[in-house]
């Protein structure tokens, strides 16, 4: 089955931005994959931020946006938040009920 | 409380077989398709299968032929029976719903399941 890569690790100060990715091993992603983003902390369930590239889930603040950027989903953070330290995961419909996540970001805000 | 419960975790044997549970509360149950995903505790997430609301189950590459979802629609249950488990079976097995837009949107805390001799 396809691979979905994301950012093993990525490091942004308080305030700054960031940009994570998510993309396809073969091919590109685009709107019909319906990117999805997930927050997870340690020991807590995942957390719905994006859904459909760029809908942001009930009560995610709008620092969380979602996009296509080029052949890849994107998730970017700005004005990021020491809270926001997290793994963040995506996950790309592939049709015919097939889900594929990515391995995940680690994010570190320092 | 709209909330999803896992059960039917544990530790067993290679080749050996058991059955999740996952019993849903506080919504229509039938109208949602449900999911499987399994997470080796401090790894990433990995989506395992997916029912319909008629039952129609998809699956994982790494899981098909072993693995089988069902739902019961009047007991607001969704199953996986798993068969011929693997080392690699084991994580804690997430019961998990989707949304319009193909997004997972509730999640159960997850049953944790051990494969191992």
């Amino acid at each position: 089955q396809t691979v979905v890569t994301q950012e093993p690790s990525f490091s942004v100060s308080p305030g700054g931005t960031v940009t994570l990715t998510c993309g396809l091993s073969s091919g590109s992603v685009s709107i019909n994959h319906y990117p999805s983003w997930y927050q997870q902390t340690p020991g807590r369930t995942p957390r719905t931020l994006i859904y459909s590239t760029n809908t942001r889930s009930s009560g995610v603040p709008d620092r969380f946006s979602g996009s296509i950027l080029g052949n890849k989903g994107a998730l970017t953070i700005t004005g990021a938040q020491p809270d926001d330290e997290s793994d963040y995961y995506c996950a790309l419909y592939m049709g015919s009920g097939i889900w594929v996540f990515g391995g995940g970001t680690k994010l570190t805000v320092l | 409380e709209v909330q999803l419960v896992e059960s039917g975790g544990g530790s067993f044997q290679p080749g050996g077989s058991l059955r999740l549970s996952c019993a849903a509360s506080g919504f229509i149950f039938s109208d949602y398709w449900m999911h499987w995903v399994r997470q080796i505790p401090g790894k990433g997430l990995v989506w395992v299968s997916r029912v319909d609301g008629g039952g129609r189950g998809t699956y994982a590459d790494s899981v098909k032929g072993r693995f089988t979802i069902s739902r019961d629609n009047a007991k607001n249950t969704l199953y996986l029976q798993m068969n011929s488990l693997r080392a690699e079976d084991t994580g804690l097995y997430y019961c998990v719903r989707t949304n319009v837009g193909a997004y997972f949107d509730l999640w159960g805390r997850g049953t944790l399941v051990t494969v191992s001799s």
